[in-house]
């Protein structure tokens, strides 16, 4: 079965930063990638799909990136409300994986 | 509006069964692939099952294969998850979530937690 990576398992950032978080998939993916943003307490919420394709209603501070074994999650400018668990998802083929998670905090 | 509503989730004992159930409303129910995702208290998400819209095509994640069984009654707008031959490790808040990936709607998600 591929397997995710995400990296870093967390991380602190300033409001306005640019933040970066990594998926590596073990074998490629094509760009059958999407990200989820999960707030405490709450049910996840798409933000990009097909690796790059934004969600309807997501601000556009949020971008993706890569194919095949790479990709990116990108915040370009971080706001207090982006603080959440952000994973990615393989969904080229079951078993439909999850990474196992990136906690963004505000420093 | 779309809505999936979870139920029958609780406490229940190693090597027991439980049953859940999920409601879907605000959307031709029959005409949608389905999953179940779990996620364990203060842990990462996990794929559980999928179905396809008319329940000829599924899958298990390894860890569920042989103990949990994934259905659905199109003519009641709901979607199954029987489960099995219960262990700790299945404790986990069990979500349902339309569509074959990515999931856009998901569901509140109910309790089930496995303990003596």
């Amino acid at each position: 079965d591929i397997q995710m990576t995400q990296s870093p398992s967390s991380l602190s950032a300033s409001v306005g930063d640019r933040v970066t978080i990594t998926c590596r998939a073990s074998q490629g993916i094509s760009n059958y990638l999407a990200w989820y943003q999960q707030k405490p307490g709450k049910v996840p919420k798409l933000l990009i799909y097909a690796a790059s394709t934004l969600q309807s209603g997501v601000p556009s501070r949020f971008s993706g990136s890569g194919s095949g074994t790479d990709f990116t999650l990108t915040i370009s400018s971080l706001q207090p409300e982006d603080v959440a668990t952000y994973y990615c998802q393989k969904y080229n083929s079951a078993p439909i994986t999850f990474g196992q998670g990136t906690r963004l905090e505000i420093k | 509006e779309v809505q999936l509503v979870e139920s029958g989730g609780g406490l229940v004992q190693p090597g027991g069964s439980l049953r859940l159930s999920c409601a879907a409303s605000g959307f031709t129910f029959s005409s949608y692939e389905m999953n179940w995702v779990r996620q364990a208290p203060g842990k990462g998400l996990e794929w559980v099952s999928y179905i396809s819209s008319s329940g000829s095509t599924i899958y298990y994640a390894d860890s569920v294969k042989g103990r949990f069984t994934i259905s659905r009654d199109n003519a009641k707008n709901s979607l199954y998850l029987q489960m099995n031959s219960l262990r700790a490790e299945d404790t986990a808040v069990y979500y349902c979530a339309r569509d074959h990936p990515p999931f856009v709607y998901w569901g509140q998600g109910t309790l089930v937690t496995v303990s003596s």
